[in-house]
């Protein structure tokens, strides 16, 4: 089946450290999306990519970087974690296509998620 | 003024029961919205998309809109404890904005 997969599902770090969070997909989006999600806060948007080259911030990207490396994979940089960064982290994607042919409609697709600790 | 507003619950109706979750939004240039269910741990789920006022039904869901008030509804007709989530109203403005709402947490009780 054709699915959005998350890499590492669960992660423990320490104030300070730098990791990555991979996101790939086999639906052939063109578009993805790094949300992360706090208690209380719902889903709130970090950073997405329209294609390999235009990557935007969404509303909260500070202290959080990007990588479009490929249609299929985009990946989420901590470059100094911090503990307020602890949340679920999900990536998803969608189909421009779904503009064409419906103005706006754009449904998107999550990932399993992945829950960052940082101590 | 957040994007989109919902009442965090929960919500709780008894087995068998209409559920009734609502959702405002504030761009009145929204096109299409999204219910999508979450299971605790879990990703969200799309369970139903409207973009013309009115409603759409599938199955026991039904979605409703009115763009001039500014409001979607999701309906759950003979709700089952399995419907036990929380659910996310989603609205896109525009082709390259997506706003979810904190969403309402929903209790079926057997």
């Amino acid at each position: 089946d054709a699915d959005v997969t998350q890499t590492p599902r669960n992660r423990i770090t320490k104030t300070g450290k730098r990791i990555m969070l991979e996101c790939s997909q086999t639906k052939g989006h063109d578009r993805m999306y790094w949300y992360r999600q706090d208690p209380g806060l719902g889903l709130r948007l970090i950073y997405y990519s329209f294609d390999v080259k235009d990557i935007n911030k969404g509303e909260i990207s500070d202290g959080y970087s990007v990588s479009r490396q490929a249609q299929a994979k985009f990946s989420l940089s901590l470059e100094s974690a911090i503990p307020n960064q602890t949340a679920l982290y999900f990536c998803a994607t969608s189909d421009s296509q779904g503009d064409r042919a419906y103005g706006s409609y754009n449904e998107q697709f999550f990932g399993p998620g992945t829950r960052l600790t940082v101590l | 003024q957040k994007e989109v507003e919902q009442n965090s619950g929960p919500l709780s109706v008894p087995e068998g029961a209409i559920a009734s979750l609502n959702c405002t939004y504030s761009d009145r240039g929204s096109q299409s919205f999204f219910w999508y269910r979450q299971y605790s741990g879990k990703s969200p789920e799309l369970i139903m998309f409207i973009y013309s006022n009115g409603d759409k039904e599938d199955g026991r869901f039904t979605a409703q809109l009115n763009k001039a008030s500014q409001y979607v509804s999701l309906l759950i007709r003979d709700s089952q404890p399995s419907d036990s989530a929380t659910y996310l109203c989603a609205v896109n403005p525009g082709f390259n904005k997506f706003y979810f709402g904190s969403g309402t947490k929903l209790n079926v009780k057997p």
